[in-house]
């Protein structure tokens, strides 16, 4: 299986540019999507196919890469973005995510 | 809109079986495929498989094959999924999930999650 590998953590404070950075032990080409997680909640798409946002998505989440790095940039970062943040990747099979990285801020 | 309403909580013992649904809206239910994805706080989100929502045909990650059965009712637009065999492992919340429109494999919508939780 393909292994994504993610910080477990950040902490950032609010107006700061931050990236969250997802490794695919093999390529994916660009198929690799962003997901956002709040406490209690379904995850939600954020960015698909390493740089396309998803509708309704701010402006402020970008993302970048191909074949085994990936980005996911917020920038600013706001309050609200405190959240845990998975990348998944759909290249191969079986689809595979992320541990995921906990977004604090300070 | 899209809307993907998962069954409430379940408590089962181990070696039961539990059946959870995901009852879609808003959007022709056979177009589709539904995929489930378990949740756990040590293995984190793991892609249980999917199904075709028009034909019934399954596609299962091997690691999920044996526990996991999907099916659908295509009158009630709505899938299931099945798990036997029940040990504290399968624990876990368990969502159900819907692609964009095209052949693709990223969620864009999701269900609300359902809680499994096997315990004697």
């Amino acid at each position: 299986d393909t292994v994504l590998t993610q910080s477990p953590a950040l902490a950032v404070s609010p107006g700061e540019r931050v990236s969250i950075s997802c490794r695919a032990s093999e390529g994916v080409n660009s198929y690799m999507h962003w997901y956002q997680q709040k406490p209690g909640q379904q995850p939600k798409l954020l960015i698909y196919k390493a740089s396309n946002l998803a509708s309704g998505v701010p402006a402020r989440f970008s993302g970048s890469g191909s074949g085994t790095d990936f980005t996911l940039t917020i920038d600013p970062v706001e309050a609200d973005d405190t959240a845990t943040y998975f990348c998944q990747q759909s290249w191969n099979d079986p689809r595979t995510f992320g541990g995921g990285t906990k977004l604090e801020l300070k | 809109q899209v809307q993907l309403q998962q069954s409430g909580a379940e408590l089962a013992k181990p070696g039961s079986s539990v059946k959870i649904s995901c009852k879609a809206s808003g959007y022709t239910f056979t177009s589709y495929y539904i995929s489930w994805i378990k949740q756990t706080t040590g293995q984190g989100l793991e892609y249980i498989g999917y199904i075709n929502t028009g034909s019934g045909g399954t596609n299962y990650n091997e690691k999920f094959k044996g526990k996991a059965t999907l099916t659908v009712d295509k009158s009630s637009s709505t899938a299931f999924m099945q798990l036997s065999s029940l040990t504290p492992d399968d624990s876990a919340v368990y969502y159900c999930a819907r692609r964009l429109p095209g052949y693709n494999f990223w969620f864009a919508y999701w269900g609300q999650g359902t809680l499994v939780t096997v315990s004697s």
